[in-house]
């Protein structure tokens, strides 16, 4: 099986910061890794899919790139409302998928 | 627009089946060759997939291995329904579960849930 791991596990941020969350795999998964954003209560939102396809809707501070093993997720610039838990997903094993553990990011 | 709602019982006893349904409106569940989707929460924890079903014309699953003897998912067309059923399970079947389904952009199929019910908590005690 495919281990994601996703760090850091927790992360405490500004409003306007810079924010990046890494997801490694432990084998080549190419481009098939998605990113979601959930908050309290709520299902999942896609955010980026394909590793740097940016979800129709989705603001464009937020942005995916990597490939084979190593993926990064940043936000350019933290709003409010962006403080959530989010996610990797790698799908290289189709239709089978895999999530990382999450990163929680709060308000610092 | 798409929608979909998991319903089912929010208590379930150790060695019971756990069985839940979600519902989609807003569009065939038999049309457009989608993957549907269970993935599940447990308390405070990450997203874990269950696993998913494909339909057209013929019928196809898919499990997570660790899960594949205990799950069961299935179709109804003519409900416009798709179905979990988890046997055998303990209190760490607790969770919160939902049903999600992948996506297209343009004609070309994407392998990302953008469609997900709002979730459905299911505990297991006696």
């Amino acid at each position: 099986d495919i281990q994601m791991t996703q760090s850091p596990s927790s992360l405490s941020a500004s409003v306007g910061d810079r924010v990046t969350i890494t997801c490694q795999a432990s084998q080549d998964i190419s481009n098939y890794l998605n990113w979601y954003q959930q908050k309290p209560g709520q299902a999942p939102k896609l955010l980026i899919y394909d590793a740097t396809n940016l979800e129709t809707g989705v603001p464009s501070r937020f942005r995916g790139s990597g490939s084979g093993t190593d993926f990064t997720f940043t936000i350019t610039s933290l709003q409010p409302e962006d403080f959530a838990t989010y996610y990797c997903q790698q799908y290289e094993n189709l239709p089978r998928y895999t999530f990382g553990q999450g990163t929680r990011l709060e308000i610092k | 627009q798409v929608q979909l709602r998991e319903s089912g019982p929010g208590l379930v006893k150790p060695s019971q089946t756990l069985s839940l349904t979600c519902t989609v409106s807003g569009g065939s569940i038999s049309s457009g060759g989608y993957y549907w989707s269970w993935v599940r929460q447990h308390p405070g924890n990450g997203l874990e997939w269950i696993g998913c079903i494909y339909h057209r014309g013929s019928t196809s699953t898919y499990y997570k291995p660790s899960l594949e003897s205990r799950v069961t998912i299935s179709l109804d067309t003519s409900k416009n329904q798709f179905s979990l059923e988890l046997s055998s399970v303990t209190a760490a079947d607790t969770a919160v579960y939902y049903c999600a389904r992948d996506g297209f952009r343009g004609d070309r199929r994407i392998f990302a849930m953008d469609v997900w019910g709002q979730g459905t908590t299911v505990t297991v005690s006696s």
